[in-house]
């Protein structure tokens, strides 16, 4: 199946701090990219839709200033957490769709962003 | 809005049958998928089901019922390493096109010896 990667896997910053994280489909190319927040033990939160070449689509309640997404690439969405705190610790995690017929979404292996 | 319902848990032993129940009330319902997720990792897709029925893959099998906004994840001659969260999630269309997903609050799946 279609492999989608994610850098760093943990990260641990200081508040106030920016933090990158990024996305990449390693053997195809994806035109949109979801990336979803998940706290311990809890659902996955749709966050916002990365579109290539263009601006992304925030999900309500989601800070889109706080939250910067730039799809550079067909392989390549990065996620930007501007001024961290606290509260912004989770597991952030990425998503790429598959063939439309099948509707399967690939996933990447998640970042664990801890703000001291 | 929309929302989904899930049990939060379930316990079965090795080799049981374990049936993991999913209503559902969104708009713009594309179709249902079935997502396993292990502790620290990431989901992986299990099966998808746009049309009313049965899909059966492996040991795994979803339905998906409409008209009852409804479905379920079948997971038979459970084996310890199915210990993990289910999840059941709608396929929405977004501006962007199809592909966004609403999931469930998931379901903790704890398979004894």
């Amino acid at each position: 199946g279609a492999v989608v990667s994610q850098h760093p896997s943990w990260v641990i910053c200081k508040s106030g701090t920016s933090v990158k994280i990024e996305c990449r489909s390693l053997d195809f190319q994806a035109t949109t990219m979801f990336w979803y927040r998940q706290f311990p033990k809890q659902s996955l939160m749709l966050m916002a839709t990365s579109n290539e070449g263009s601006k992304a689509t925030y999900e309500q309640g989601v800070e889109k200033d706080k939250f910067l997404i730039n799809h550079a690439s067909l392989t390549l969405s990065t996620l930007t957490v501007t001024s961290a705190h606290p509260e912004d610790s989770s597991f952030y995690i990425c998503s790429a769709p598959g063939l439309e017929g099948k509707n399967e979404q690939f996933f990447g292996p998640g970042t664990r962003l801890t703000v001291l | 809005g929309q929302s989904l319902e899930q049990p939060s848990e379930v316990t079965a032993v090795e080799g049981a049958i374990v049936q993991i129940n999913c209503t559902y009330q969104t708009s713009g319902f594309y179709g249902l998928s079935w997502y396993q997720q292990h502790d620290g990792g990431a989901p992986t897709f299990l099966s998808y089901n746009a049309l009313d029925g049965l899909e059966e893959t492996g040991r795994f099998s979803s339905f998906l019922s409409r008209s009852d906004s409804y479905g379920y994840l079948l997971l038979q001659e459970l084996q310890m390493k199915d210990s993990a969260s289910y999840f059941c999630a709608v396929s929405l269309y977004g501006e962007s096109g199809w592909g966004k997903l609403q999931f469930g609050a998931g379901t903790q799946v704890v398979v004894t010896p």
